[in-house]
């Protein structure tokens, strides 16, 4: 079946205006994930959803970010008045709860 | 100490030969273990999972899980420079439902 689909794959954008990133997951995965990947770093985690309750926040780096999910389906991360250092790839992944992974594409993100 | 942990390399090694990378964690509920490869540019793809103690082998790979003593590692057998990218090791611990990822080991297999 189909994958994990992000979109946009690429966002350029200003500093100061707000980007919405879109995550598909994979098709009965309640669990949906966001990551961070800042150039030659790690992945930095987000936020989780467990279908569309998200009972970890603690990832989030500040009140800009935010994020929301519909049922078990598409997600979405939403960040305020960009700033330079939020840019990154952005990196969604769906599971069934302790089973593997399975990462979406990414979107890159770049604040001018 | 980090929750996961991993050599950040790079592990340089030549064509043909066994690449070994390792991966030590702290929590001893943790009870899924993954290894991802990711090339530059790309998201993390799946190369082996493994969830009890030994080996477990897949091709050129084998996932070795050490409960006990808190490690896991991967074997890449007859090395390919296609192989060459960054290792990701990924824990799950179902309490937290969190996923938690190393920094990477990056993989050099020189032709």
């Amino acid at each position: 079946g189909a994958g994990v689909s992000q979109s946009p794959s690429n966002k350029v954008t200003e500093k100061g205006k707000d980007v919405e990133l879109r995550c598909d997951p994979i098709s009965g995965h309640t669990a949906l994930y966001w990551y961070r990947q800042r150039l030659g770093q790690g992945l930095e985690f987000l936020i989780y959803f467990q279908g569309n309750s998200a009972p970890d926040k603690s990832g989030l780096p500040s009140d800009r970010f935010s994020a929301e999910r519909t049922g078990e389906s598409v997600s979405t991360l939403t960040i305020q008045r960009t700033q330079q250092e939020d840019s990154a790839v952005y990196l969604c992944a769906s599971s069934s709860y302790g089973e593997t992974q399975y990462f979406g594409p990414g979107t890159r993100l770049l604040v001018l | 100490q980090k929750e996961v942990e991993q050599n950040s390399g790079p592990l340089s090694v030549p064509e043909g030969a066994i690449a070994s990378l390792n991966c030590t964690y702290s929590d001893r509920g943790s009870q899924s273990f993954f290894w991802y490869r990711q090339y530059s540019g790309k998201s993390p793809e799946l190369i082996m999972s493994i969830y009890s103690n030994g080996d477990k082998e897949d091709g050129r790979f084998t996932a070795q899980l050490n409960k006990a003593s808190q490690y896991v590692s991967l074997l890449i057998r007859d090395s390919q420079p296609s192989d060459s990218a960054t290792y990701l090791c990924a824990v799950y611990t179902s309490g937290t439902y969190k996923y938690i990822f190393g920094t990477g080991t990056r993989l050099k297999v020189l032709a």
